[in-house]
């Protein structure tokens, strides 16, 4: 079946780059997405990339997908302790139960 | 502001009390969905409704039901909560099926003793 893989925890140090690493088994997933998730919050779209794009940049998030392993990435440039949360990758291909399939997130712990 | 709304945002029960977690949005989306989220399982789908009257099964429905009644509204009903219940609930919805734009509630922490 579908399935969303992250590694579940992640350190660095303020100032430094961020990469997460997600990998996905669905060959017919469309899009890919990654969310935010601070403590006692819901979940906060951060961006998204369609599968047959290669990468994706928005200001300090860098998307970059190997489609040939289904590898997405998440880069955090300039990493801050603001930016310390549990992200999440999911990825759908839009079918008719529309669901998101996610990973089981990765804990990411910024150090001053 | 655009939004999906839960109430309540926590709740703690005893086992076998009916309850109802409300969840509202205003963005005029078609589809809404419900999700539990449990420490390293990730978010899961619940039920899910692709417009009014129309709902289906996600991945872990039993023990709960929805209904559509209104576009704006997707309750999440626990006829009869057990522990195993006890978890964060997400309520999402979005404009399409592709989950392009899914905005979520911010959350229902159950509790079932």
């Amino acid at each position: 079946g579908e399935d969303v893989e992250q590694s579940l925890f992640l350190s660095v140090r303020e100032g430094d780059s961020s990469v997460i690493n997600c990998t996905y088994t669905d060959s017919s997933s469309t899009y890919l997405y990654w969310y935010k998730q601070e403590p006692g919050a819901g979940l906060q779209l951060l961006t998204y990339i369609f599968s047959n794009m290669d990468m994706k940049q928005d200001q300090r998030l860098t998307v970059l997908l190997n489609k040939k392993d289904k590898h997405p990435s998440l880069r955090i440039a300039d990493t801050q302790t603001g930016d310390s949360a549990i992200y999440f990758c999911a990825e759908s291909h839009g079918g008719s139960q529309g669901n998101l399939i996610f990973g089981k997130g990765t804990k990411l712990s910024v150090k001053p | 502001e655009a939004q999906v709304t839960q109430n309540p945002r926590y709740l703690i029960t005893v086992t076998g009390k009916k309850l109802t977690v409300t969840c509202s949005q205003n963005m005029n989306h078609e589809y809404m969905s419900w999700y539990r989220q449990d420490p390293g399982l990730g978010l899961r789908q619940i039920y899910y409704s692709m417009n009014v009257e129309v709902t289906d099964k996600g991945d872990v429905p039993e023990g709960y039901k929805v209904s559509r009644k209104e576009k704006r509204n997707f309750p999440l009903i626990l006829e009869s909560p057990s522990p195993n219940q006890t978890s964060l609930y997400f309520c999402a919805s979005s404009l399409t099926l592709s989950g392009y734009g899914y905005t979520f509630g911010s959350g229902t922490r159950l509790t079932v003793v």
